[in-house]
């Protein structure tokens, strides 16, 4: 079956402009997160959905950053009045639901360069 | 595709021979290790996982070696081959559906 799907692939945007970052999750995974990875660093949580609602948002840097996920499929990741620190790779995984161990499977990503 | 991590360190080795890449975890509390493979201008990739109350996993030329005592975790990859190239990257988090912690990365370069 398919993977973790991310659109668009590369994005490139002028400072100030608004952003919308999208992942597909593997059909049937509850769980999705949102990570970004900046040059030279590891991945950085963002913000992590069960469902359609996120019980954790903690990692999303500042209030021009949002998702949302709808019909427990889709999210949506926005960036507002982009600034040239948000340049990163930005990615996606989803896992199925669980109390255990549970796999988190990754998707290719959005790399966004801000001008 | 670009790489993920330009100051990342670097572990060069000859190809046939074994690699060792390192990582120190933060949380004592972690339940659940992982070791991820990041190629370039891809999302990371699993390799092995371990759990809290193991200290050894092995898998397909991987070894993962966990000492909770130094929060101290190890990825032994026999017989290195080209494909191996890439950025390792270790991850930790606590059951259930919550938010990996990555540590920064290596970069391992193989050597032909």
């Amino acid at each position: 079956g398919a993977g973790v799907s991310q659109s668009p692939s590369n994005k490139v945007t002028e400072k100030g402009k608004d952003v919308e970052l999208r992942c597909d999750p593997i059909s049937g995974h509850t769980a999705l997160y949102w990570y970004r990875q900046s040059l030279g660093q590891g991945l950085e949580f963002l913000i992590y959905f069960q469902g359609n609602s996120a019980p954790d948002k903690s990692g999303l840097p500042s209030d021009r950053f949002s998702a949302e996920r709808t019909g427990g499929s889709v999210s949506t990741l926005t960036i507002q009045r982009t600034q040239q620190e948000d340049s990163a790779v930005y990615l996606c995984a989803s896992s199925l639901e669980g109390t255990g161990i549970v796999e988190q499977f990754f998707g290719p990503g959005t790399r966004l360069t801000v001008l | 595709g670009e790489s993920v991590g330009l100051h990342l360190p670097t572990l060069s080795v000859q190809e046939g021979d074994n690699s060792i890449i390192n990582c120190a975890y933060s949380n004592s509390a972690s339940d659940y290790f992982i070791w991820y493979k990041q190629e370039s201008g891809k999302g990371p990739q699993f390799i092995i996982d371990i759990r809290s109350n193991m200290d050894k996993r092995q898998g397909q030329r991987v070894t993962v070696l966990l000492n909770k005592t130094v929060k101290h975790l190890s990825l032994q990859i026999a017989a290195t081959q080209p494909g191996d190239s890439a950025v390792y990257f270790c991850a930790e988090n606590m059951r259930g559906n919550t938010p990996l912690v990555f540590g920064k990365g290596t970069r391992l370069s193989v050597i032909a």
